[in-house]
């Protein structure tokens, strides 16, 4: 069994960078690929990316390629999700979830982000 | 790109009810690949269904899901008060690489 455990939530303006983190304990790190999954306020679940830590080899959604950047440290079992300039409508709770097989396994906690001037 | 229509966007049942919710692709996804999720309020997806038909650890026999080519069934077979949550179709493979549907809200009558 996989866990994952998300950063804690954030408050950020508009045009700020942020990265938040989910780090995985349980089965090794390198196995699985973490992905990340968007959820607008009231809003239904949108796929950004998805990463494999053994090789780094990412992939992303058309709507999110070039708006995030997906990276992972295998050293401490972390994955990130990071944003060079924040907007308004960046404004979200992201999940972090596993996947070994195409589908989510386990997931994070979620991180709510809240960028406002 | 692959579309996942979900039908009803929202379900009104009573306890001890049968829910049935529809997932109804574009295009042709792999049984392998389709899955379900249960959202509560205030809380992360959960996986249900993977694989079109197999639940995953944890998941009582309650709940089952059908179907293949473009159109996939999440059945509940009597609901408990716990069940009523938001549920996801998800599937793997298409156009964008993975894609949910929209949601089912079940609601209690």
């Amino acid at each position: 069994e996989v866990q994952l455990v998300q950063s804690g939530a954030e408050v950020k303006k508009p045009g700020e960078s942020l990265k938040i983190s989910c780090k995985g304990s349980g089965n090794p790190f390198t196995t699985y690929w973490i992905g990340w999954v968007r959820q607008m306020p009231g809003k239904g679940l949108e796929w950004m990316g998805i990463i494999y830590p053994g090789d780094s080899d990412t992939r992303y959604s058309p709507s999110s390629q070039g708006q995030v950047t997906i990276s992972a440290d295998k050293s401490t079992s972390t994955a990130y999700l990071q944003w060079s300039s924040l907007k308004a409508s960046d404004t979200a709770m992201y999940y972090c979830a596993s996947s070994a097989g195409g589908n989510f396994d386990y997931w994070g906690q979620g991180t709510l982000v809240t960028v406002s001037s | 790109e692959i579309v996942l229509t979900q039908s009803p966007g929202s379900l009104s049942l009573s306890p001890g009810e049968r829910a049935t919710l529809s997932c109804r692709a574009s295009q042709s996804v792999s049984s392998s690949y389709l899955a379900w999720y249960q959202q509560r309020p205030g809380q992360a997806p959960r996986l249900l269904i993977y694989g079109a038909s197999s639940r995953a650890i944890g998941i009582p026999d309650r709940f089952s899901g059908s179907g293949s080519g473009t159109d996939f069934t999440l059945t509940i077979s009597r609901l408990e008060p716990e069940d009523f949550a938001v549920y996801y179709c998800q599937q793997y493979g298409s156009s964008p690489l993975y894609s949910f549907g929209q949601g089912t809200k079940l609601e209690i009558k």
